[in-house]
């Protein structure tokens, strides 16, 4: 079982619909990132969350420590919101701070 | 200011060469983290280097390597290619991650597509 899990693999949306996004861990974390990657694998580091939620214009992240589980929420979604969106965990153990654990990500398509 | 620059963006290279790519951090950012990416394993962490000295490897062979500056401009070289080494190699810049790595945000450059034929 990996690490980091995140569901669904594949999303297809229309434009305007709510999408959300979701990550489970099994490990104990000292952060979460949700970042985005569009054709040509550039990656974008949309938030970083060790508790609670945060937005940032359409985007919410949301994180449940208790639950090791965090969900990346698309309000109103465009077709230039279409990446791949990947979660990652930053393990709490001393030592590893910079290492990242990244789930298998979810390809998003948003069609007019 | 500049972003994460990773240099070159593309390269062929042959099976038994090897291979040197750069990233440069952002500015003021001491640790870079070394990633692959390949459509089977997807990402997967490299090595991690801060001031200089390597803190944390990932499950690698020994082919593959890497060292940091004094200008904190990280290498990582990989020798006696592979096809299975054909992949994207990302670096990320963080500032100062501390022992616990709490609030750090990770910055990602744009990466080096390695081909091996």
């Amino acid at each position: 079982k990996n690490e980091v899990e995140q569901s669904p693999q594949n999303l297809t949306a229309q434009e305007g619909e709510f999408i959300t996004i979701n990550c489970s861990y099994s490990v104990g974390i000292s952060a979460l990132h949700w970042l985005q990657q569009h054709p040509g694998g550039g990656i974008v580091s949309l938030f970083m969350l060790s508790s609670g939620k945060k937005k940032h214009g359409r985007l919410i992240a949301t994180i449940n420590i208790q639950e090791k589980h965090s969900s990346l929420h698309i309000t109103a979604s465009h077709p230039r919101d279409s990446a791949v969106y990947i979660c990652a965990v930053r393990s709490r153990l001393v030592g590893t701070a910079s290492k990242l654990t990244f789930g298998t990500g979810t390809r998003l398509q948003v069609t007019l | 200011k500049a972003g994460v620059t990773q240099t070159p963006r593309y390269l062929i290279k042959t099976r038994g060469q090897q291979v040197t790519l750069s990233c440069s951090p952002i500015s003021g950012h001491r640790s870079v983290s070394w990633y692959q990416q390949t459509p089977g394993q997807g990402l997967q962490f490299l090595f991690e280097y801060f001031s200089e000295t390597q803190r944390n490897k990932g499950n690698f062979p020994g082919r593959f390597s890497g060292r940091q500056f004094s200008n904190s401009r990280s290498e990582m070289n990989v020798s006696t290619l592979e096809l299975g080494d054909s992949a994207l190699y990302l670096c990320a810049s963080i500032k100062n991650p501390g022992r616990q790595g709490a609030h750090t945000e990770a910055f990602f450059g744009q990466g080096t597509r390695l081909t091996v034929v």
